[in-house]
C-alpha cells in the first residue's frame, strides 16, 4: 500500500531548542525521502533529502536520518529560529516508484 | 531561471461550474505534476506527466478532471463540473528527470474556492 505517516501534527518550541519530526512509510522497496518546507501562502521547497544508500545526512542546522528496517525517517532541526517556522512535509516514494507520497505535514512554531 | 509559473492565483467559482488552471514548468524540464493539496493536508498527486505522455493518473477522477501537456511544456488542468469538495490549493511541479529522486519544483499554486 501507499502510505506515510508524519507525527506530530503541530510542534512548538522555544528559539534555540530543536525539533524532530518523524515519518514512517509503507513501501519496502522506497529509495528516496525529501523534505519539503512550506511557508504560509508559499510554495513548497525542497530543504533536505536522503537515499537508502545512507543512514544520515546533514546540512548546517538540518539533518534527516533513515531506519530502512523499521521503516521510518527523521527530520532534525538544531538552533531553530523563528524563521524556520512553518510546515514542514515528508515524502516517500509510492508503490510505482514514479509519484511521491507525501506526509499530512508538521505545523512547526518557533517561539522567541 | 525562472520557476514554475502558475494561473490564475486565486479562483472562486460555484457549485457545478468550471474551471480551468494552466500551468508553465521550468524550460527544459520534462516531468510534469499536478497536485491537489487540501487545507491542512500534503499535497496529493493528481497526474505526472512525462513530456506529453501521462505516466500516472490514477487518483485523477476522471469523470470531472482532466489534464492535457499537448506539446510537451505547458499544461492545463480542468474541472467540470466542480463540487464542494474541489476546494483546494492545485500545485504544478516540473522536475527536469523522470523519476521521484529528483527535485521537484513547485508553482505557487491556484487557490480554488468552490461555493
Amino acid at each position: 500500500g501507499e502510505n506515510v505517516e508524519q507525527h506530530p501534527s503541530t510542534l512548538s518550541v522555544q528559539e534555540g531548542d530543536s525539533a524532530v519530526i518523524k515519518c514512517t512509510y509503507s513501501d519496502s522497496a522506497s529509495n528516496y525521502f525529501p523534505w519539503y518546507k512550506q511557508e504560509l501562502g508559499k510554495r513548497p521547497q525542497l530543504i533536505i533529502d536522503i537515499r537508502s544508500n545512507v543512514g544520515e545526512k546533514k546540512d548546517q542546522r538540518i539533518a534527516v536520518t533513515l531506519n530502512k528496517t523499521a521503516k521510518h525517517f527523521s527530520l532534525h532541526i538544531t538552533e531553530t529560529q523563528p524563521e524556520d517556522s512553518a510546515v514542514y512535509f515528508c515524502a516517500a516514494p509510492g508503490d510505482s516508484s514514479y509519484k511521491l507520497i507525501f506526509g499530512s505535514g508538521t505545523r512547526l512554531l518557533v517561539r522567541p | 531561471e525562472a520557476g514554475v509559473a502558475q494561473s490564475p492565483r486565486y479562483k472562486i467559482i460555484e457549485k457545478r461550474q468550471s474551471v480551468a488552471f494552466w500551468c508553465n514548468p521550468i524550460s527544459g524540464h520534462a516531468t510534469l505534476y499536478w497536485y491537489q493539496q487540501i487545507l491542512g493536508q500534503g499535497p496529493k498527486l493528481l497526474i505526472q506527466f512525462q513530456n506529453n505522455g501521462v505516466v500516472d493518473d490514477s487518483q485523477l477522477p476522471k469523470d470531472r478532471f482532466s489534464a492535457e501537456r499537448l506539446k510537451g511544456v505547458d499544461s492545463t488542468l480542468k474541472i467540470q463540473p466542480a463540487k464542494l469538495e474541489d476546494s483546494a490549493v492545485y500545485l504544478c511541479a516540473s522536475s527536469h528527470k523522470p523519476g521521484i529522486n529528483n527535485e521537484q519544483f513547485f508553482g505557487p499554486g491556484t487557490r480554488l474556492t468552490v461555493l
